[in-house]
């Protein structure tokens, strides 16, 4: 069984933290590793796809890194606002089933 | 090029009755996945499907729900005889053939009095 772990489940910071959190997942069957971000009421959004190992990608002030030997990937939320306040899914495409396969997701709620 | 698109986005159903929910996948996409939502859970996986196939429902409850991808129109989420536990957001993505990358729709919120 496919299991995509979160870490930490919530999280509650300060306006302008900065932040990170992990989602592991099996190394073997691996194809991409998707993060999205998701607004109450509102459908995930996509924000980065992630296949190759070492790979770093960065959107604004927000970056991510894949380990695909290891299975991890990290989240970083640089002077994280307000409006970073959401629930971040990370989610793995598996090359033998083609499923996209979400962790439960990491809450951030960022306080004025 | 228009998005996902769920509908209807809030469906109110009688226990006992049929909900059906449908997701039209963006232009030229052929899969489709349906994702649940349960109140304070994450996303679940329920079914994939391409065009007139179902590739994997390892997720979906083995009676009452069932899902289909004609080839012609949208996809549809049908739940028969719904209980209260059925109540949850029902969200489906899609992707082309190839694509690594899925796209959301907005939801449809079940809620089952």
């Amino acid at each position: 069984i496919l299991n995509v772990e979160q870490s930490p489940q919530s999280l509650h910071v300060q306006e302008g933290d900065s932040t990170n959190f992990t989602c592991s997942f099996p190394s073997s069957n691996f194809y991409a590793l998707h993060w999205y971000r998701w607004e109450t009421a509102k459908s995930p959004e996509a924000l980065f796809v992630m296949t190759l190992n070492g790979d770093e990608k960065k959107k604004g002030r927000i970056s991510a890194t894949l380990n695909t030997k290891e299975g991890y990937s990290y989240l970083y939320i640089k002077g994280s606002q307000p409006e970073d306040s959401a629930t971040y899914l990370c989610a793995l495409l598996s090359s033998n089933t083609g499923k996209l396969i979400f962790g439960q997701g990491t809450t951030l709620q960022v306080k004025p | 090029n228009a998005g996902v698109m769920q509908n209807p986005r809030h469906l109110v159903r009688r226990r006992g009755q049929e909900a059906r929910l449908r997701c039209s996948p963006m232009k030229g996409h052929s899969h489709v996945y349906w994702y649940r939502q349960l109140p304070e859970e994450g996303l679940k996986f329920m079914v994939y499907l391409q065009k007139e196939n179902i590739i994997d429902e390892s997720g979906m409850p083995k009676e009452r729900f069932s899902a289909e991808f004609p080839k012609e129109g949208p996809s549809i989420l049908r739940i028969q005889q719904v209980v209260r536990g059925d109540s949850a957001a029902y969200f489906c993505a899609s992707s082309g053939v190839g694509d690594i990358e899925a796209f959301f729709g907005q939801g449809t919120r079940l809620t089952v009095v």
